[in-house]
Parts: C-alpha cells; structure tokens; sequence
C-alpha cells in the first residue's frame, strides 16, 4: 500500500513570503501529525490532528498552522517566513486506537524548506 | 511534562563490534517507548516499541532494545554493527497529554559504523 506522501519535496522562499505543504497519509489512517526537523533542534512537535480536529499544538508561533480535509489529508501553512524557518518538515500519520499510546507513527519523506 | 534524552550526538562503532545507543525518559504513568532510525534524506523509520511485558524487545534489522523501569531506560542494542546500519536514530516516547497521548522525541543519535 501507498505510504505516508509529502508535497512538495523541495522549494525555496524569501523572507515574508508564505508556504503550504501537503500530507496524505496511508489510507485508513486518521491521525497526522507534524515535525519540523533542524540540526540544532531535533524533532520539534508543530500539531496533530484527528478526524480534522486538532488534538495537540506544539510551542510555535502563531505563523504555523494547519489543518486537516475529510478524506485524512493535511497541510500545514507558514505565513511570513523567517530565516530560521528552514528546515525540513516532516508528517505521520498513525492508526488510531482509541486511548493507546502504542500507536507507530509512519512518515513521510519530509518537505525541505529553504527561507532565503 | 514528558521528555527523552539521548547524551550522545554521535556513536562510533567499529564494523562487526556491538552497539549501543542510550536513551533515558521522563513520562507519568507507564511508558510507551519507541525507536525510530533516519537515513539520508528520509523520513523516519520505526525499528520497535514497548508497551509492556517482556524487558528485552526485538525489532527490524536485528535490532533490540532493553526496557529498564529503575533506571528509566530504553537503550538500543545490536550485537554485531553493519556499515549500513549508519544512520540518525531517535528515541521517542508516548505520555498522556491533554487527554490525548503526545510524541515526545530526543533530540537523535548519529551512529557511525566504520568499515
């Protein structure tokens, strides 16, 4: 089956510009959540939605926002890029279970964001 | 609040010798801990988990991790390291958070496996 698809792969933005990135998750899964990826940061959490509500927001400015279609599809918007929005951007989605915490996260591929 | 740690940046392993990648947690409750490998220009990939029950989990790739509950570790192990298996790996844990479960990742490990 198809896995975990982000759109797009590469692009390049100026300062003040905005970006949209794409997830579609595996099929049948509900839960997508994303990353932002930087060397010196590790994996940051951004947010998480279910059944396009979301659950659980990371600590990150009001420029970062997302949302979530009915068929399970993401996307994640960043108004007035800033320089140290460069980084890769990464989506997983998940099967969710209701009150497990087991649930494995499959990821994308990632979106690498460059901010000139 | 819930946390993992990872101490070291790098691991060096020579090609055929045992590895370790250490990992320690901070969570309420009972744990649910993951290992997550990243190679070049991809994403992440799921190596194991535990959830609960026998401490020594086995996962992909001959990989395995030993669940430690008085040491609040989940250190990964192999006994013998390929140079394939140079790679980013994260350890990564799941607590409750606002009703729902939360993802908390370390900030990775780099394994370098030399020829």
């Amino acid at each position: 089956k198809a896995g975990v698809t982000q759109t797009p792969r590469y692009l390049i933005k100026t300062r003040g510009q905005q970006v949209t990135l794409s997830c579609s998750p595996i099929s049948g899964h509900r839960s997508v959540s994303w990353y932002q990826q930087t060397p010196g940061q590790g994996l940051q959490f951004l947010f998480e939605y279910f059944s396009e509500t979301q659950r659980n927001k990371g600590n990150f400015p009001g420029r970062f926002s997302g949302r979530q279609f009915s068929n399970s599809r993401s996307e994640m918007n960043v108004s007035t890029l800033e320089l140290g929005d460069s980084a890769l951007y990464l989506c997983a989605s998940s099967l969710e279970a209701t009150g497990s915490g087991a649930n494995v996260l499959t990821f994308g591929a990632g979106s690498r964001l460059t901010v000139l | 609040a819930q946390s993992v740690a990872q101490p070291e940046d790098q691991v060096n392993v020579a090609e055929g010798n045992p590895l370790t990648v250490k990992c320690t947690y901070s969570v309420s409750g009972n744990p649910y801990l993951f290992w997550y490998v990243q190679y070049p220009n991809r994403g992440l990939q799921f190596l194991l988990k535990y959830i609960t029950g026998d401490n020594l989990v086995k996962g992909s790739y001959g990989f395995e991790a030993e669940f430690n509950k008085s040491q609040t570790s989940f250190h990964l192990k192999k006994p013998s390291a390929l140079v394939s298996d140079s790679a980013l790996y994260f350890c990564a844990v799941t607590g409750p958070s606002g009703g729902y479960q939360k993802v908390t990742f370390g900030t990775g490990t780099k394994l370098q496996v030399i020829p």
